[in-house]
């Protein structure tokens, strides 16, 4: 089974200074593995996403995210908060052979940027 | 390619009542989920579909839920004798390979 943890219910950081979102999984085989952005009372909007290739992977908005094997990690960042950005952010996982499940989501972390 | 619509956008219902709420895909996607969010939480998977093929069913998921896809293209979940602790976002997304899914805006339920 498959399993996703954010560190963090909560991020706050200022305007400009720089944002990190921590996520690791827990699975048998390098999963492909995902960010989504959800704005109150939205859908959820993919950031960005790791399959295969570069594990250095850039996204919307300025957002990139590293996979890291070693670590089981690959947390998301971005240079310079935007107040903009503010938003719940939501690691998920899938199984790089596919899963009936679908998607497996952390908890999600809320970032709040400050003026 | 309009996305993937959901309706309705809210809905309130009394405690008892049956309820349905609907999907459509993008169109050349042929594998749909459902899955449901509470507050403070990520989402939560309740179903799959490929094409009209319901393959997976979440063992949490309660007999007083059930979906559809006929014909391959919509899809609808319907929640009957609703109870409180139903109430939450139900999320739509599809996909036609499974590296990127596109949701819907979801329908936030509330049973009172």
């Amino acid at each position: 089974a498959q399993s996703v943890t954010q560190l963090g219910s909560h991020v706050s950081v200022s305007e400009g200074a720089l944002v990190l979102l921590r996520c690791n999984y827990s699975s048998s085989v390098p999963p492909y593995l995902f960010w989504y952005v959800q704005y109150p009372n939205q859908g959820l909007q993919l950031l960005l996403k790791y399959t295969t290739g570069a594990t250095l992977v850039k996204g919307i908005n300025g957002f990139e995210a590293e996979f890291k094997k070693s670590e089981t990690s690959f947390h998301l960042t971005k240079p310079s908060a935007h107040m903009s950005d503010a938003a719940e952010y939501f690691c998920a996982v899938l199984p790089s052979g596919g899963g009936a499940d679908g998607l497996t989501f952390g908890k999600g972390t809320h970032l709040i940027i400050q003026p | 390619d309009t996305g993937v619509s959901q309706d309705p956008r809210h809905k309130i219902t009394k405690r008892g009542q049956n309820v349905t709420f609907r999907c459509d895909p993008i169109s050349e996607h042929n594998r749909l989920y459902w899955y449901r969010q509470t507050l403070g939480q990520g989402p939560e998977f309740l179903t799959y579909f490929q094409n009209e093929a319901q393959l997976e069913k979440s063992r949490l998921l309660s007999d007083r839920f059930s979906a559809e896809r006929p014909k391959g293209s919509f899809s609808t979940l319907e929640i009957q004798r609703t109870e409180q602790g139903d109430s939450a976002m139900y999320l739509c997304a599809s996909t036609l390979y499974n590296d990127g899914y596109t949701f819907g805006s979801g329908t936030r339920l509330t049973v009172v």
